[in-house]
């Protein structure tokens, strides 16, 4: 069953804690994301990698920093979390780049106060 | 630059009525084009793709999109929306050569009155 999971769904922190949000796939995808996505902003790529230890920067990676160390699972990690990362935040995979569908895991929702 | 414009935030159909939501993009090579639904709480499920061949693909639950290479066009379209259609619907594009990333349109909000 190709599935992508994502935990925790349900996250809330204070102003200055650290946040690790987990994801995994089981379909031996080389290639995963993180987006976040805001009312309105619709999806915004924060980190793409390409297979382990192999990544690179999105769109809005000032704040986050990843770890890939195995292919089956990809990690957002937000040192000292602010209140505008605020988000939901989803994982998702793809055989490669390029032209390959992404699947999506369920989301994740941080508020932090 | 590569983009996506889905130009309606939001579209209100009745149940039973015809649908098309629109798509069009920038992209500088070979387009490879997608779309995806989102139910609410949920995240992205692909509705369909198109790579080449016939204009006009198939996917799930009664939906086509029908590509437009002139236009630059990929509009999403349901003969007969039910109520359990709405959703976000998101327009993207891809490539085929080299690390190419995915881009998103900003996402369609359908709301079905019964």
């Amino acid at each position: 069953d190709m599935k992508v999971t994502q935990m925790p769904r349900y996250l809330i922190k204070r102003m200055g804690e650290n946040v690790l949000l987990e994801c995994g796939q089981d379909m031996s995808h080389e290639t995963m994301y993180w987006y976040r996505q805001d009312p309105g902003l619709g999806l915004q790529l924060i980190y793409i990698s390409y297979d382990v230890d192999s990544n690179s920067e999105g769109d809005i990676p000032k704040g986050y920093r990843v770890s890939r160390k195995k292919r089956e699972h990809f990690s957002l990690i937000l040192d000292s979390a602010k209140t505008n990362q605020t988000s939901v935040y989803f994982c998702a995979s793809s055989l490669y780049t390029g032209q390959y569908e992404q699947y999506f895991g369920p989301g994740t929702r941080l508020t932090v106060l | 630059a590569q983009s996506v414009t889905q130009p309606d935030a939001r579209v209100t159909v009745s149940e039973g009525a015809s649908l098309q939501l629109r798509c069009k993009y920038s992209y500088s090579g070979t387009p490879y084009l997608f779309w995806y639904v989102q139910y609410p709480r949920q995240g992205l499920q692909l509705l369909l793709k198109y790579y080449s061949g016939d204009p006009v693909v198939q996917g799930v639950n009664g939906f086509e999109a029908e590509f437009i290479k002139s236009n630059s066009s990929f509009h999403l379209r349901k003969a007969s929306v039910h109520w359990s259609d709405s959703a976000v619907y998101f327009c993207a594009v891809s490539g085929n050569t080299g690390y190419q990333n995915f881009y998103f349109g900003k996402g369609t909000s359908l709301t079905v009155i019964p």
